[in-house]
């Protein structure tokens, strides 16, 4: 089955600053790709996504860029403000005779320094 | 639009007893999966279901079952209840379709088994 891995597994940087968080997936017929922010306390809240027709994506401050060939994908953080920290888990996901299957990865603590 | 609400948000439950958690999904959305979140194994994957029907299923003991109503909401149970099922419970809906979708999640269900 498929196999999602999130690296790191915490991250801290200085408000202002740039943050990466690297995805790899195992099973090539996943086509779909999900980032979820998730605060202390809370459930996780999708913050973006993208199919597998897409390279990349872009919504204000943040990005996501998949690569199939190699299996993974990143998501970029710019400008990082405190309101940045949190967890945040990337997910692969495919349609299968069951319907719609996710897997997560393991999650990142991204902790914003002011 | 209201998001997914699950209710209780909070309980305490000794070994050996069964718990029911209730979740009602975003209007219009007609499938409903389940996660179990701990600090140790993440987001793992319960159960998913659609048209009152259980289409997909992960890799948990009999103890955790479930069932979704015509109105789209749904319960979960854990009976016979262990240590180890103290977790955060998150429930999650999507719409419904040959296309993938998103899932969005809940505030979750917080259950401690003492």
């Amino acid at each position: 089955g498929e196999n999602v891995e999130q690296h790191p597994s915490t991250l801290s940087v200085q408000e202002g600053d740039s943050a990466v968080i690297k995805c790899t997936y195992s099973d090539s017929a996943s086509n779909y790709f999900p980032w979820y922010k998730q605060e202390l306390g809370k459930g996780p809240q999708l913050i973006i996504d993208i199919r597998s027709n897409v390279g990349e994506k872009k919504d204000q401050r943040i990005a996501v860029t998949l690569n199939k060939t190699a299996k993974h994908f990143s998501l970029h953080i710019t400008e990082t403000q405190p309101e940045d920290s949190a967890v945040y888990f990337c997910a692969a996901s495919r349609m299968d005779n069951y319907g719609q299957n996710f897997v997560f990865g393991p999650g990142t603590r991204l902790s914003v320094l002011p | 639009k209201a998001g997914v609400t699950q209710t209780p948000r909070y309980l305490i439950k000794t070994r050996g007893q069964q718990v029911t958690l209730s979740c009602s999904p975003i209007s219009g959305h007609r499938s409903v999966s389940w996660y179990q979140q701990t600090p140790g194994q993440g987001l793992q994957f319960l159960f998913e279901y659609f048209s009152e029907t259980q289409r997909n299923k992960g890799n948990f003991p009999g103890r955790f079952s479930g069932r979704q109503f015509s109105n789209s909401r749904s319960e979960m149970n854990v009976s016979t209840l262990e240590l180890g099922d103290s977790a955060l419970y998150l429930c999650a809906s999507s719409l419904w379709g040959e296309i993938l979708n998103t899932i969005y999640f809940g505030e979750g269900s917080w259950l401690t088994v003492v």
